[in-house]
């Protein structure tokens, strides 16, 4: 079935450091791959997403990079802040093209100052 | 634009009673998600309504969970009996088609 494994579930790095995050999806369909960050009581958040055409894409300190051969996604943040304390998930969409999101089981990030 | 609003924000309840959460997604948006998020873990998609059809609820537990979403805008989400395990968040979601959902700020549900 359609599945998203994420890797670590937890991350702590030191501010300034930076950090990475990294997921696999089982669905060769899939063209879609959303980040969220998620703190504590909050509603999750876009922060980035790729799709299947492109191999990379960056946001300020965000970036997102794809390998579809392999079927991996990985999240990079560098220059952390403590700001960037929360959980993050990426997702990948699932199959039938309906938008439906299908997540890993979220990294809990905590950037020590 | 308005987010996603939903209610309630927090509910408890005890095993085998009957519960209902409310969402109203961003004007425009036709599509519409409810995931369970139990805690430690991702979200779950339990439905997916396109307008007023639904789309995808194979995750959806039909024996209990029931949703529906007149005229193709708000939805409820109900359970009925609900059991221990039901205890999560319940996050509702739209979209236009294909792009970014937008999540709500969900309804906690303690089931004891």
């Amino acid at each position: 079935g359609e599945n998203v494994e994420q890797h670590p579930s937890t991350l702590s790095v030191q501010e300034g450091d930076s950090a990475v995050i990294k997921c696999t999806y089982s669905d060769s369909a899939s063209n879609y791959f959303p980040w969220y960050k998620q703190e504590l009581g909050k509603r999750p958040q876009l922060i980035i997403d790729i799709r299947s055409n492109v191999g990379e894409k960056k946001d300020q300190r965000i970036a997102v990079t794809l390998n579809k051969t392999a079927k991996h996604f990985s999240l990079h943040i560098t220059e952390t802040q403590p700001e960037d304390s929360a959980v993050y998930f990426c997702a990948a969409d699932g199959s039938g093209n309906t938008g439906k999101l299908i997540f890993g089981q979220g990294t809990t990030l905590q950037v020590k100052p | 634009e308005a987010g996603v609003a939903q209610s309630p924000r927090y509910k408890i309840i005890e095993k085998r009673q009957s519960v209902a959460f409310w969402c109203n997604p961003i004007s425009g948006h036709a599509t519409l998600y409810w995931y369970q998020q139990i805690l430690g873990q991702g979200p779950k998609l339990l439905i997916q309504f396109q307008n007023n059809g639904v789309v995808d609820d194979s995750q959806l537990p039909k024996d209990r969970f029931s949703a529906e979403r007149l005229k193709g805008v708000d939805s409820t989400l109900k359970i009925q009996p609900a059991k221990l395990e039901d205890s999560a968040v319940y996050l509702c979601a739209s979209s236009r088609q294909n792009t970014e959902a937008f999540f709500g700020q969900g309804t906690r549900l303690t089931v004891v």
